[in-house]
């Protein structure tokens, strides 16, 4: 089946212009997380969205970042004039009710020049 | 507050081989944790998951132990082969949801 996917997998853009990044969730999955991956470094958790509850927030580094997640499907991750700290992959995972299981996409990568 | 750490950072290893990756963590009030390989360019693949009642998860060549009151676990692959190069991340669950992760072992196996 479907797993889950993310698009683009790849971004170049400028300091200072927007991106949005898209997750598109395996079908059924209530669970959404957003995290971000610097080179060397873990994964940075960013924001989880559950069903219709208000989501968890509290990983967004910036009110720069801004994600919303549309009919508790699909999700976008958007970032406000970019900075070069900015620059990681952006891996999205979703998980059913219940499950303790993330199925990762495969993740976008961002470069801000 | 949660740290996870993963020792070695990086693994060079001949074919055959038996090997243990290491994950260690703060905080020994977790729900679970996982055990994940990720291969360049792609996302994570879940390996093992091991709930904070169990001390053990098997899956084929791989095992993973978890020792919740000293803040250790193990990932041991028997007989490594090339196929098993990717990267090695552990991760704990420290609330409803919430995952904390390593910055992983980068193995390599060589053929």
């Amino acid at each position: 089946g479907a797993g889950v996917s993310q698009s683009p997998s790849n971004k170049v853009t400028e300091k200072g212009k927007d991106v949005e990044l898209r997750c598109d969730p395996i079908s059924g999955h209530t669970a959404l997380y957003w995290y971000r991956q610097s080179l060397g470094q873990g994964l940075e958790f960013l924001i989880y969205f559950q069903g219709n509850s208000a989501p968890d927030k509290s990983g967004l580094p910036s009110d720069r970042f801004s994600a919303e997640r549309t009919g508790g499907s699909v999700s976008t991750l958007t970032i406000q004039r970019t900075q070069q700290e900015d620059s990681a992959v952006y891996l999205c995972a979703s998980s059913g009710v219940g499950a303790d299981t993330q199925y990762f996409g495969p993740g976008t990568r961002l470069t801000v020049l | 507050k949660q740290e996870v750490t993963q020792i070695p950072a990086a693994l060079s290893v001949p074919e055959g081989e038996n090997l243990v990756l290491n994950c260690s963590f703060t905080d020994s009030a977790i729900y679970n944790l996982q055990w994940f390989r990720q291969d360049p360019g792609k996302g994570l693949t879940s390996l093992l998951l091991i709930q904070s009642s169990q001390r053990e998860q098997t899956s084929g060549r791989l095992n993973a132990s978890l020792d919740k009151s000293s803040g250790r676990s193990t990932l041991y692959i028997a007989a490594s082969q090339p196929g098993d190069s990717a990267t090695y991340l552990c991760a704990v669950r420290t609330g409803t949801y919430k995952y904390i992760f390593g910055t992983g072992t980068r193995l390599k196996v060589l053929a």
